[in-house]
């Protein structure tokens, strides 16, 4: 079973260069986010997609794009990247709304010079 | 505002008990979580407890809620080796929503 799958797994960047993360779930979930986790801050929800065709920005929009492509995959962009979004981005699905429980992919580790 | 605190470290002997502890500030929590993370790998779910709830055991983790101090602990026994890793307490604000807010995460190391 492969769960939540997130490409790359490292990724380095220029400042300005732009970049898409992908995520892709096989469990037929609704619901898809995306986080980011920086040393001390615990995780923060950058966007969200409630079901395909729906997304909303989480608490740290700022500088990130997203796209729910279809019900399995949910992308992440970053048209300009800056070294404030040097990070680990993890994507996680959830079943439905009824079920609290979130999936996590293993993480992206992005480091922008 | 919503806020989760953890402290960041822990680090127990094998065998001994582990305690972890949170605290949330948001007293309209519906479910606490708590998630573990292993180097290089994503959270998973460990256990989690319904807000009417006082404790929830299962197998070797023991949940204890107090709701009068907005006080989340995750007690493993007989600690191994294998639970180093990073304990997350969440909450979820409301149900069916997007909104869960995570803690900063408590690093467990055991020592052999």
């Amino acid at each position: 079973n492969a769960g939540v799958t997130q490409t790359p797994k490292f990724q380095v960047l220029k400042t300005g260069q732009s970049m898409t993360l992908q995520c892709a779930q096989d469990m037929n979930h609704n619901s898809m986010y995306w986080y980011r986790q920086d040393p001390g801050m615990g995780l923060r929800l950058i966007y969200y997609s409630a079901s395909e065709g729906t997304t909303d920005k989480g608490e740290v929009p700022n500088g990130y794009n997203v796209s729910r492509l279809n019900k399995r995959e949910f992308s992440l962009r970053l048209e300009s990247a800056a070294p404030s979004q040097t990070s680990v981005y993890f994507c996680a699905s959830r079943p439905d709304a009824t079920n609290e429980k979130l999936f996590f992919g293993s993480g992206t580790q992005l480091s922008v010079l | 505002g919503e806020d989760v605190e953890q402290s960041l470290f822990l680090s127990v002997r094998e065998g001994d008990s582990s305690v972890i502890n949170c605290t949330y500030t948001d007293s309209s929590s519906t479910y606490l979580y708590w998630y573990k993370q292993e180097p290089g790998a994503g959270l998973q779910l460990l256990t989690y407890i319904f807000s009417n709830m006082d404790m929830k055991q299962d197998q070797r983790l023991t949940v204890l809620l107090n709701k009068k101090d907005k006080h989340l602990s995750l007690r493993i026994a007989d600690t191994q080796t294998g639970d180093s890793a990073i304990y997350f307490c969440a909450e979820s604000i409301r149900p069916g929503t997007y909104k869960y807010i995570f803690g900063t995460g408590t690093r467990l190391k055991v020592l052999a």
